[in-house]
């Protein structure tokens, strides 16, 4: 089974500022595959990137996904205030998420 | 734009069966574009995928719960159902049903049902 590990656990940033998380995979996996999606509190995922870096439909250009074999990334290029959530990524099982937090 | 929505007991006994409902609006669940499945997140801990269908009755399910749970669709009524049998504490999540495409969206999971809370607890 491949296991999905993120990093950090959780980012302390502010408004404005950039966010880079990190989804590392036990195994190399196919980047057509791969997922991430946020969560707000008391609410279900919500899918903001598929196949490693396409923007899901509505999902702002300041979201941003890339990265290959088991290494991979989401990038949010400027922090707005509905931005601090948790993120996930999935490839068949998910990671254990990053909590962006003011 | 579809949309699901699960129902079912929130609170259900030990050694007891958990029956779940997804009913989905705004689309049929009997299109050979999407699988239907249920996704579940314990408190604190990650989601964990439980079981997809396809139509037609094609069922997958986790390796790690395959023996106690089953996945069905009601085409009638434009709804897929969970059951997960002998539940215990370790069964205590919030339970999402979510839909994923065929080939659209890389297989991701692309529209959830706003979930349903359950707690097994006597």
């Amino acid at each position: 089974e491949i296991v999905l590990t993120q990093s950090p656990g959780t980012l302390s940033l502010s408004p404005g500022e950039r966010a880079t998380l990190s989804c590392r995979a036990s195994q190399t996996v196919s980047s057509s595959y791969l997922a991430w999606y946020q969560q707000k509190p008391g609410q279900a995922p919500r899918l903001l990137i598929y196949g490693a870096s396409t923007r899901a439909s509505g999902i702002p250009d300041r979201f941003s996904g890339s990265g290959s074999g088991t290494d991979f990334t989401l990038t949010i290029s400027r922090l707005e205030p509905e931005d601090f959530a948790v993120y996930y990524c999935q490839h068949g099982t998910f990671g254990q998420g990053t909590k962006v937090e003011i | 734009q579809m949309q699901l929505q699960e129902s079912g007991p929130g609170l259900v006994k030990p050694s007891e069966t958990l029956s779940l409902t997804c009913t989905v609006s705004g689309g049929s669940i009997s299109s050979n574009s999407y699988y239907w499945g249920w996704i579940r997140q314990p408190p604190g801990k990650r989601l964990e995928w439980i079981a997809s269908i396809f139509h037609r009755g094609s069922t997958y399910y986790n390796p790690s719960l395959k023996n106690r749970v089953t996945i069905s669709e009601d085409t009638s009524k434009n709804q897929f159902s969970l059951k997960v049998f002998s539940v215990t504490a370790a069964d205590t999540a919030v339970y999402y049903c979510v839909r994923r495409p065929l080939i659209l969206h890389g297989g991701a999971f692309d529209i959830w049902g706003q979930g349903t809370r359950v707690t097994v607890s006597s």
